[in-house]
């Protein structure tokens, strides 16, 4: 099973300034059909979570440019260039390059 | 538009048993994997396991295999999630999601969670 370990970000973010979160798994994610089946979910207080990325660095459908993903191999990270309010949740890396599927423990977002 | 529809919360007692079902609407159901997800209180997501309603492939987590019971009934597009011998312990939000097909290969159409709380 690929663990998966997130940092935790060291205090509260202020509206309009930048965020980073860490992700990284305990082997390569790259697949042998050349992907890296990394994802990056937002789940916000009292909803289900929401996927925002995808293969290291794909937005999802209706995800604002704010968030971005890159990295590769066993290193990954999570970018919002700009904190907005309604980014307040827990974010979680997941990878789905191998079953069983893992999760990050997630990395709570809060504004400052 | 596709969704995801889970069933109500429920209230149990410990020793009870549940099942957990997920309608899917708005694609072909039976090609694309569904997962179930548990969230525990104030715990992150844990990835319990997955089907794959066409041929009813299931994959569990080392974690959860034994523990439950994942199955679908392709012609009714719902997957179910049994749980048996309830603990307090099981207290959970439970989500299916779909594994995305093709380039996206992830996890893009949540249920809204059902929540079961197992009290005595």
């Amino acid at each position: 099973e690929i663990v998966m370990t997130q940092s935790r970000l060291s205090s509260p973010v202020t509206l309009g300034q930048p965020a980073s979160i860490s992700c990284r798994s305990s082997q390569s994610l790259a697949h042998s059909d050349g992907n890296t089946y990394l994802s990056w979910l937002q789940q916000r207080p009292g909803q289900p979570p929401r996927l925002l990325i995808y293969k290291i660095s794909t937005r999802f459908s209706g995800v604002p440019d704010r968030f971005s993903g890159s990295g590769a191999g066993t290193d990954f990270t999570l970018n919002i260039s700009r904190v907005e309010a309604e980014d307040v949740g827990i974010y979680y890396c997941m990878q789905a390059t191998q079953f069983p599927l893992t999760f990050g423990g997630g990395t709570k977002v809060e504004i400052k | 538009e596709v969704q995801l529809v889970q069933s109500g919360a429920e209230v149990k007692k410990p020793g009870e048993s549940l099942k957990i079902s997920c309608m899917g609407s708005g694609y072909s159901f039976s090609t694309y994997w569904i997962g179930w997800v548990r969230l525990m209180p104030g715990k992150g997501l844990e990835w319990m396991g997955i089907i794959y309603p066409d041929d009813s492939d299931t994959r569990y987590s080392p974690s959860f295999r034994g523990q439950v019971t994942i199955s679908a009934d392709k012609s009714l597009r719902t997957t179910y999630l049994q749980l048996s011998s309830l603990k307090a312990s099981d207290t959970a939000i439970y989500y299916c999601a779909r594994l995305g097909y093709g380039d996206v290969y992830a996890m893009d159409v949540w249920g809204q969670g059902t929540m079961v709380t197992v009290s005595s």
